[in-house]
C-alpha cells in the first residue's frame, strides 16, 4: 500500500523554465510534508517543508504547494538550473499509534534540467 | 562539518557474514533514525531512537538486524548472517527531538552489497 506516490518517474525541463514535481498521498492524517533532493551516492538533502495548516511555503527558487482536499502537493522550482538535476523525493509524516512521527517517502522523480 | 556522518560509505560482504554500520548524528540531536533504500524506491523506515531508547522498529527489521544507541550519541546497525536481499543503501538521519514536526537531516549513507 503506497501511501505516498510520485507518479512521474522522470521529468526534463529546459534551463530557466519552471520545474513542477508532483506528489499524491492517501492518508488524511499526514500533517507535515517535505521535499528532499538526492544526488547519486549521497544521502537525501532537505529542501523545503510545509505543515498541513499552510497551503504554500517559499524558500528562494523553491515553492511547495499543498492541496489538502485533493491530497496533493507539488514542488515548483523557478528558474530551473542544471545543478537542480537530481532525484526528488516527497515525504509525509503523521503521528502513529506509538506516538512516533515517521516519514513515508515516495519513489522519487528524476529531474533533468537541460542547458 | 557538523552534519550526519556514516561509516563505512561502502561495504561488500559475502552472504552469511555479519556487518556493522555506524552513524554519528548532528550534535545535540536527540532523535536518530535508520532507513533502508533500494533501487527505484524511496527510503523506508527501519527504526528510531529518542536519546538511547529505541522506540520503534519496523516490520522490515528482521531478527537478524539490531540497532543500538549507547549513551544517546552515535548509533550502530548490525546485520547478522547477511543475505543478498540485504543489499541496499542504509541511511541514518537525525532531528532535534524537541517537537513533533521536525526536519530529519540525512547522512551520506552506507551502500551494502552482499555477494
Amino acid at each position: 500500500d503506497q501511501q505516498v506516490k510520485q507518479n512521474s518517474p522522470s521529468l526534463s525541463v529546459q534551463e530557466g523554465r519552471i520545474s513542477i514535481l508532483n506528489c499524491d498521498y492517501t492518508n488524511s492524517m499526514f500533517d507535515y510534508f517535505l521535499w528532499y533532493k538526492k544526488y547519486p551516492a549521497e544521502g537525501p538533502t532537505f529542501l523545503i517543508s510545509i505543515s498541513s495548516i499552510k497551503d504554500k511555503n517559499e524558500d528562494g527558487r523553491f515553492t511547495v504547494f499543498l492541496n489538502k482536499s485533493a491530497k496533493h502537493l507539488s514542488l515548483h522550482i523557478v528558474p530551473s538550473q542544471p545543478g537542480d538535476s537530481a532525484v526528488y523525493f516527497c515525504a509525509a509524516s503523521a503521528r502513529d499509534t506509538s506516538g512516533t512521527y515517521k516519514y513515508i517517502f515516495g519513489t522519487g522523480t528524476r529531474l533533468k534540467v537541460l542547458a | 562539518d557538523t552534519g550526519v556522518s556514516q561509516d563505512p560509505r561502502h561495504k561488500i560482504t559475502k552472504r552469511g557474514q555479519n556487518v556493522t554500520f555506524r552513524c554519528d548524528p548532528i550534535s545535540e540531536h536527540n532523535r536518530l533514525y535508520w532507513y533502508r533504500q533500494t533501487l527505484g524506491q524511496g527510503p523506508e523506515f527501519l527504526t528510531y531512537f529518542q536519546n538511547e531508547a529505541q522506540l520503534e522498529k519496523s516490520r522490515l527489521l528482521s531478527d537478524r538486524f539490531s540497532a543500538e544507541r549507547p549513551k544517546g550519541s552515535f548509533s550502530t546497525l548490525e546485520i547478522q548472517r547477511t543475505e543478498q536481499g540485504d543489499s541496499a543503501m542504509y541511511l541514518c538521519a537525525s532531528s532535534l527531538g524537541l517537537a513533533a514536526q521536525e526536519t530529519q537531516y540525512f547522512g551520506p549513507g552506507t551502500r551494502l552489497l552482499v555477494l
